[in-house]
């Protein structure tokens, strides 16, 4: 049981390139989400899933998107990659999104855009 | 507009004694509300949470109250131990009107404690 995967760990973009963030559960979450950190401003959430096929966007969602073909993976997509999207980006999941449950992170991917 | 806050970004207290962590919020629709606690490199990990029809939950070394007159919460720590330097979020949860029955969560800013041997 890895609980919450996510790669890559560390990335460095160019302004302008696209890229994706991988995200995998292993415990049957319906519900994931991608949330940013940055300094003084806690965990801000991006988009979120509350199984496959349906997505919605979090407080962030500009410049991100997301889709949930099969309940493991939630993969975030930066299709025009800005400096202003430099952050730490993490993954979670839980059992259920109409709950208040615990929601299990994943490690974080630290990304550059410069 | 940050609807949960943090005023401490860091806090060091001595190994035995009371950390306390306090957090703030402003939207009375939060009716859930938990800690999280964070190491270097590492994802959030949950600590402890509480229902806004309660105003005290204890785990162990961890205590929340919950002051919602006061739109207060706070975290005690006792006795405090070196292994809990990290940083701690506190975090609201309510239904976003817009999402139909999923929930939220909103989170602080964090506060760092550092605990010395």
């Amino acid at each position: 049981n890895a609980g919450v995967t996510q790669t890559p760990k560390f990335q460095v973009l160019k302004t302008g390139q696209s890229m994706t963030l991988q995200c995998a559960q292993d415990m049957n979450h319906e519900y994931m989400s991608w949330y940013r950190q940055d300094p003084g401003m806690g965990l801000r959430l991006i988009h979120y899933s509350v199984g496959a096929g349906i997505t919605d966007q979090g407080e962030v969602p500009n410049g991100y998107n997301v889709s949930r073909s099969t309940t493991e993976d939630f993969p975030l997509r930066l299709l025009s990659a800005a400096p202003s999207q430099t952050s730490v980006y993490f993954c979670a999941s839980s059992y259920s999104g109409s709950f208040v449950n615990e929601q299990f992170f994943g490690p974080g991917t630290r990304l550059t855009v410069l | 507009d940050q609807q949960v806050k943090q005023n401490s970004p860091s806090l060091s207290v001595q190994e035995g004694r009371i950390s306390i962590l306090n957090c703030d919020y402003t939207n009375s629709m939060f009716d859930y509300f938990l800690w999280y606690k964070k190491y270097p490199a590492e994802g959030p990990t949950f600590l402890i949470s509480i229902s806004s029809i309660k105003d005290k939950n204890e785990d162990g070394r961890f205590t929340v109250f919950l002051n919602k007159s006061a739109k207060h919460l706070s975290l005690h720590i006792v006795p405090s131990q070196p292994g809990d330097s990290a940083v701690y979020f506190c975090a609201a949860s309510t239904y976003r009107i817009s999402s139909g029955s999923a929930r939220q969560l909103t989170f602080g800013s964090g506060t760092q404690l550092t605990v010395l041997p």
